[in-house]
């Protein structure tokens, strides 16, 4: 079946160092992928996301690119601040159900 | 902006109690779920649901648990006989379409068996 993979946390910055939190996956034919996030205490919210391949996701300065060819989505952002601590989960669809990666805390300190 | 509800946000059961977790999805979307994710580890997939019944179910949805939509605005999930191992968050999410879009997801209920 579809899965996803997570580089494996919790990762630890400092104020505007540089992100990359790595996401693999396998799946038949070509899913839309996704990135979500949890603050502490919160749900799941929408990150980003790319419906097919080359396309590239972007919002609240993340981006991440669809690669096919890897099978990648990586989520970069080339500032963080401390408001980014959270969970980030990326995910995967082909229109019924998520498959969620297992998440990767993220603490930013000041 | 529209947002998908859940209520309880804590429920504190027996063991053995049936459970009732309370969602109002995003008014015009059509197609919800639910998902847990059991503490520290990853969200997964319960059920999907379209057209008042439901489309497809994990290997963790058995007869133990079931959905409703009783009226025009509430999705429910329903948990006979709670054991420890029940104890999760869970989240219910919605979408406007079924295929490939994202899905809004709701803030979770934490449930606790004790």
């Amino acid at each position: 079946g579809d899965s996803v993979t997570q580089m494996e946390g919790p990762v630890t910055l400092s104020e505007e160092a540089c992100l990359t939190i790595n996401c693999t996956y396998t799946a038949t034919g070509y899913p839309s992928l996704f990135w979500y996030v949890q603050y502490p205490g919160e749900g799941l919210q929408l990150l980003l996301k790319a419906t097919k391949a080359d396309d590239k996701g972007s919002n609240k300065g993340f981006e991440a690119t669809y690669r096919k060819e890897t099978t990648s989505f990586h989520l970069e952002k080339g500032s963080v601040q401390v408001s980014d601590s959270a969970v980030y989960f990326c995910a995967l669809t082909h229109g019924q159900n998520f498959v969620f990666g297992p998440g990767t805390r993220l603490s930013v300190l000041p | 902006e529209p947002e998908v509800t859940q209520t309880p946000s804590h429920q504190v059961t027996q063991m053995g109690q049936e459970v009732i977790l309370r969602c109002v999805p995003i008014s015009n979307h059509l197609y919800f779920y639910w998902y847990r994710q059991i503490l520290g580890q990853k969200v997964e997939f319960l059920v999907s649901f379209y057209n008042n019944e439901i489309s497809e179910k994990s290997e963790i949805f058995d007869d133990q648990f079931s959905v409703e939509r009783p009226d025009g605005s509430n999705f429910t999930l329903k948990i006979r006989s709670t054991k420890l191992e029940d104890s999760a968050m869970y989240f219910c999410a919605s979408s406007e379409v079924g295929g490939r879009t994202e899905a809004f997801f709701g803030q979770g209920t934490r449930l606790t068996v004790v």
